[in-house]
């Protein structure tokens, strides 16, 4: 399969832990993008990637939450000190071109006890 | 505020009935335009996509979207729905102005019943 990959696709974790999650994008796609979604919500833009460098970050994204995308393929999403509001939906998705047009992962479902 | 709206939340069909969700947007200048949908237990995928000319576009499965730039929106329809179109839909913004985000609806439920 070359479609985007998400691991682990879930993730029960305790409050106040730290989490990552990892995304691979489609091969020839030098744009990456997070998002999160809540039950009954679309998608909400986190960050954005072209190649390795983070050129867009929401006001969604608290200092808890890191993203890294070291040489241009994969990236991580970190969150540190983890809380009940974070339990979501956490989305990537890869693109070749800065049309919008994104190809979507399957999503890692986050639940903090 | 910049958004995107799509009016019905919930929307329940008889196979074989005409579809139509409402999707508008509060964003200015050039825009791109896109509906995803959700199939249960799947990942979003591209229905279709609106860049630039003919503002009637058709995608897979018998959709098609019409972009009326004077009411800022961009509705999905299908002549007749089928059951295997039972999903989540949602309308999405990619806009000149608002940076690299491709930006959603809230997303519209459709459940089509035999």
């Amino acid at each position: 399969d070359t479609g985007v990959s998400q691991n682990p696709r879930h993730k029960i974790t305790k409050r106040g832990q730290n989490v990552t999650f990892r995304c691979d994008p489609i091969s020839e796609h030098n744009r990456l993008y997070w998002y999160r979604q809540t039950l009954g919500q679309g998608p909400e833009f986190l960050t954005y990637f072209q190649n390795e460098a983070q050129l867009e970050k929401s006001r969604l994204l608290s200092d808890r939450f890191s993203a890294e995308r070291p040489k241009g393929s994969f990236s991580t999403l970190e969150i540190q000190r983890t809380e009940q509001g974070d339990s979501a939906m956490y989305l990537c998705a890869s693109s070749p071109h800065g049309t919008g047009e994104l190809f979507f992962g399957e999503g890692s479902r986050l639940t903090v006890l | 505020a910049q958004s995107v709206s799509q009016h019905n939340h919930h929307v329940i069909l008889s196979e074989a009935a005409s579809l139509e969700l409402g999707c508008n947007y509060s964003y200015g200048g050039t825009v791109n335009l896109f509906w995803y949908v959700q199939y249960p237990g799947q990942h979003l995928q591209l229905l279709l996509k609106y860049f630039s000319g003919d503002p009637l576009v058709k995608g897979i499965k018998g959709f098609e979207a019409e972009f009326i730039k004077s009411k800022f929106s961009f509705n999905l329809r299908k002549p007749s729905v089928q059951w295997s179109d039972t999903a989540e839909y949602f309308c999405a913004v990619n806009a000149e102005r608002s940076g690299y985000a491709l930006n959603f609806g809230k997303g519209t439920s459709l459940l089509v019943t035999p």
